[in-house]
């Protein structure tokens, strides 16, 4: 069975400090990852994907993720945290690989990511 | 940027009434879901929709529940009869293509059932 663990429920930076934010994945097929976040009173917003084409994935607002398939780790990180950052992160997988299902999304429990001036 | 929306943003209803949360896929987008989160725990899937009909429901989406594109733009999720622990946020999203799983999520409405 697919499942994710987000292994921080609370994540606290300092602005201008590096973030990162740790899941590990269980899939039993070639998965399709992605992190998402969800900002006060707002909807959730994809942030990258991971669909086998280049281990390391960029995505919006200077986050990036790296697929590691020997540790079953898909970590989001940032170089540098921005007030703005402060919100709550959800990493996610579908199970079947890219395409390959109706693609359900399972998600992570969310890390909330304080930043701190 | 096309975006999901949803409507309304909150909904109080008395338990044993029957809800419809409405959503507005993205217009070219083909396969269409609804996900709820209960306070405090995880988003979880309930149902995904396509070709008109379900293509997958997980266990929670019971007889109580049903969904419905009734015109080219709506997609609806009706609860028939509330209960108490139907109050969560419940989240529609939308995907266009069978070769991308990425879904667009739209805003929530946040049902509280008393």
């Amino acid at each position: 069975a697919q499942s994710v663990t987000q292994l921080d429920s609370h994540v606290s930076v300092s602005e201008g400090t590096p973030v990162l934010l740790r899941c590990n994945y269980s899939s039993s097929y070639s998965p399709s990852l992605f992190w998402y976040v969800q900002h006060p009173n707002k909807g959730l917003q994809l942030l990258l994907k991971y669909t086998s084409a280049a281990t390391l994935v960029k995505g919006i607002n200077g986050f990036e993720a790296e697929f590691k398939k020997s540790e079953t780790s898909f970590h989001l990180t940032k170089p540098s945290a921005h007030m703005s950052d402060a919100a709550e992160y959800f990493c996610v997988v579908s199970p079947g690989g890219y395409g390959g299902s109706q693609g359900n999304l399972i998600f992570g429990k969310g890390t909330k990511l304080s930043v701190k001036p | 940027e096309p975006e999901v929306t949803q409507t309304p943003s909150h909904q109080v209803t008395q338990m044993g009434q029957e809800v419809i949360l409405r959503c507005v896929p993205i217009s070219n987008h083909l396969y269409f879901y609804w996900y709820r989160q209960i306070l405090g725990q995880k988003v979880e899937f309930l149902v995904s929709f396509y070709n008109n009909e379900i293509s997958e429901k997980s266990e929670i989406f019971d007889d109580q529940f049903s969904v419905e594109r009734p015109d080219g733009s709506n997609f609806t999720l009706k609860i028939r009869s509330t209960k108490l622990e139907d109050s969560a946020m419940y989240f529609c999203a939308s995907r266009y293509l069978a070769g991308g799983n990425e879904q667009y999520f739209g805003p929530g409405t946040r049902l509280t059932v008393t």
